[in-house]
């Protein structure tokens, strides 16, 4: 157990639907990542958040969008979904924004896209 | 744009065998280096990890070696044993400028008992 909780552990929505994901970094860690792992894919950055404010950005498309609350807990609010976006969604957390430290990640949420 | 290479896709080792999985960087910047194995539907975690001012570095049964001339870095794995079976991500980050954290595609290791 990394630390990281992720909720709901599983999703299942429509086309066109808006869901939002949750993660709860490590206690003590100010810095939470998001990942999106498609079927027998890598691993794609998302979004950094780090204390509260976006830090880095990568291949997020425009329909999503993250924010980290002051409690240090983040969301990810998917919308306007579409069959391509059912995928493993990871939230990672470390304790310094740098990235080179190590991230631990929470068990994942597994979306489903019907 | 910047992005990590890593090879093979597949890999089948008998066990007691050894494995060894390479990564190549392109961002001469890059400082940090971490591996990470990932066992059918659960979490990336990590394994080892190594900075750039270390050529080489052992854990046991695993260790990873850097070559920053060639901006290569590998995973050597001896005396593979059936639970060491899961997908291993390398990974290449630096920080300087924009932050970035890029994994290699991954490599899907068999051990065959």
């Amino acid at each position: 157990d990394s630390g990281v909780t992720q909720t709901p552990k599983h999703l299942i929505t429509a086309t066109g639907q808006r869901v939002t994901l949750r993660c709860s970094p490590r206690s003590g860690d100010l810095s939470v990542y998001w990942y999106q792992q498609s079927l027998d894919q890598g691993l794609q950055f998302l979004i950094q958040y780090y204390n509260g404010e976006e830090r880095a950005k990568g291949n997020i498309l425009e329909r999503f969008s993250a924010q980290q609350f002051p409690d240090l807990h983040s969301e990810l609010n998917l919308s306007s979904l579409e069959l391509g976006d059912s995928a493993l969604y990871f939230c990672a957390s470390s304790v310094v924004p740098g990235f080179t430290d190590t991230q631990y990640f929470g068990p994942g949420t597994r979306l489903t896209v019907l | 744009g910047e992005n990590v290479e890593q090879h093979p896709s597949t890999l089948s080792v008998q066990e007691g065998d050894s494995a060894v999985i390479k990564c190549t960087y392109s961002d001469s910047a890059s400082n940090y280096f971490p591996w990470y194995k990932q066992e059918l539907g659960k979490r990336p975690q990590l394994i080892i990890d190594i900075r750039s001012n270390v050529g080489e570095k052992k854990d046991q049964r695993i260790a990873v070696t850097l070559n920053k001339t060639a901006k290569h870095f590998s995973l050597h794995i001896t005396e593979t044993q059936p639970e060491d079976s899961a997908v291993y991500f390398c990974a290449a980050s630096k920080s300087s400028g924009t932050y970035k954290y890029i994994f290699g595609t991954g490599t899907r290791l068999k051990v065959l008992a």
